[in-house]
């Protein structure tokens, strides 16, 4: 059972490099969600996409965007890293209107 | 706008002591609760979760939890705590007509021997 499977795990960055987080889920699920952890902040949320082809804001969308080009995949990019984004990152996915939340295993990225 | 308040980012218990995690939370409709579980240097599991049918909810690992309207409270019980369960608890609630969910801040659980 592969479920929701996040690549890369780690990731080092320059401050203004860029990178995608791949998100990959085998459950059919509609919903798909990327959340950033922070010590002490709990999960927030950056983008969400309710199904393939559409995408809408977080709580944090600034300096991230995401695209649904299957139904399958949620990819996260960060365009011109900055310090302000080293973060533990999970994507995470949900069947319509159930609400239980499937996650993955996080991806570390540490922006230099 | 919902939100979702953890009382107290660390508890610590004996092993063998009740577990006690609180969660409040405010919503203008009836909300889905859901409380999850996070070992280190995992991803997020589902404990329980709270969908308008029961308000007395049982999850995985011995867990409860109950849902009180009146005081807009979802607390996460367990009568015995384990060193198993040493982790971090999150409590979330979703909207039943939105589609995304907002998460407390969390909570640390220290078991001691």
């Amino acid at each position: 059972n592969a479920g929701v499977t996040q690549t890369p795990k780690f990731r080092v960055l320059k401050t203004g490099q860029s990178m995608t987080l791949l998100c990959a889920q085998d459950m059919n699920h509609e919903y798909m969600y990327w959340y950033r952890q922070d010590p002490g902040m709990g999960l927030r949320l950056i983008h969400y996409s309710v199904g393939e082809g559409t995408t809408a804001k977080g709580e944090v969308p600034d300096g991230y965007n995401v695209s649904r080009l299957k139904k399958q995949n949620f990819l996260l990019g960060l365009e011109s890293a900055a310090p302000s984004q080293t973060s533990v990152y999970f994507c995470a996915s949900s069947r319509q209107n159930t609400g239980e939340l499937f996650f993955g295993e996080g991806s570390r990225l540490t922006v230099l | 706008a919902q939100s979702v308040t953890q009382l107290g980012s660390h508890v610590s218990v004996s092993e063998g002591a009740l577990v006690l995690l609180r969660c409040n939370y405010s919503s203008s409709v009836p909300p889905y609760l859901f409380w999850y579980v996070q070992y280190p240097n995992q991803g997020l599991q589902l404990l329980l979760k709270y969908t308008s049918a029961a308000t007395l909810v049982k999850g995985i690992n011995g867990f409860e939890a109950e849902f009180k309207k009146s005081e807009t409270s979802f607390h996460l019980t367990k009568p015995s705590a384990h060193m198993s369960d040493a982790a971090e608890y999150f409590c979330a609630v979703k909207e039943t007509n939105a589609g995304k969910s907002t998460f407390g801040d969390g909570t640390t659980l220290t078991v001691k021997p």
